[in-house]
């Protein structure tokens, strides 16, 4: 089982360049997610999807691109890298459905640095 | 908004005895989840326990329960016989469900050490 894979692990970027971080599930799963992780403050949600075509904002949207054209991907875009934006990121999915409490299923993660 | 607080950023157990992790969340809503993970140092996420907000039940997992006061909105953590393998940072998370936005909200996470 594969499960949530997110690529690449580590990557270290110059201000202004622009990215993508992989994500991809072999689980069906309807509802996937990015997060970011910084120090002292928890798991902050980028952006989320409940579908192929469909996705939304979360609380830290700004600087940060989604698209979900399959179920199983949902790539995340930087288009101009800022130093801000030094951080973990982590790729989550689960099952959707009223009445299903389906905790998310994570990524390892990608630790992404900006000179 | 719904928001997620952990009040604690850090704790310490001695080998074999229990700890209790607060969390307390706020929200208008009545249906909903709630979760604790652990992130060990391999940074992995690991879900512990879940709680439905319509079951009064308190969720058990092994040495892990939790103490749920909907009214309060307060969602514990008790780690029972703490073991070595439970040193990591545990975080609170919430997720909403009747207003179909499906977003999770994690608070800032715990960090548990533990004292052999």
């Amino acid at each position: 089982n594969a499960g949530v894979t997110q690529t690449p692990k580590f990557q270290v970027l110059k201000t202004g360049q622009s990215m993508t971080l992989q994500c991809a599930q072999d689980m069906n799963h309807e509802y996937m997610s990015w997060y970011r992780q910084d120090p002292g403050m928890g798991l902050r949600l980028i952006h989320y999807s409940v579908g192929a075509g469909i996705t939304d904002q979360g609380e830290v949207p700004n600087g940060y691109n989604v698209s979900r054209s399959t179920t199983e991907d949902f790539p995340l875009r930087l288009l101009s890298a800022a130093p801000s934006q030094t951080s973990v990121y982590f790729c989550a999915s689960s099952l959707l459905g009223r009445g299903y409490n389906q905790p998310q299923h994570f990524g390892d993660g990608t630790r992404l640095s900006i000179l | 908004a719904q928001t997620v607080t952990q009040s604690q950023p850090e704790m310490s157990v001695q080998e074999a005895e229990t700890v209790t992790l607060s969390c307390t969340y706020d929200t208008s809503e009545s249906d909903y989840y709630l979760f604790w993970y652990k992130q060990p140092p391999s940074r992995q996420m690991i879900l512990v326990i879940r709680q439905e907000a319509y079951k009064q039940q308190n969720a058990t997992e092994n040495r892990f329960s939790v103490n749920f006061q909907k009214a309060a909105k307060s969602f514990s953590l008790k780690i029972s016989d703490s073991q070595l393998g439970d040193a990591a940072m545990y975080f609170c998370a919430y997720r909403s469900e009747g207003s179909g936005t499906y977003k999770y909200i994690f608070g800032t996470g715990t960090r548990l050490k533990v004292l052999a």
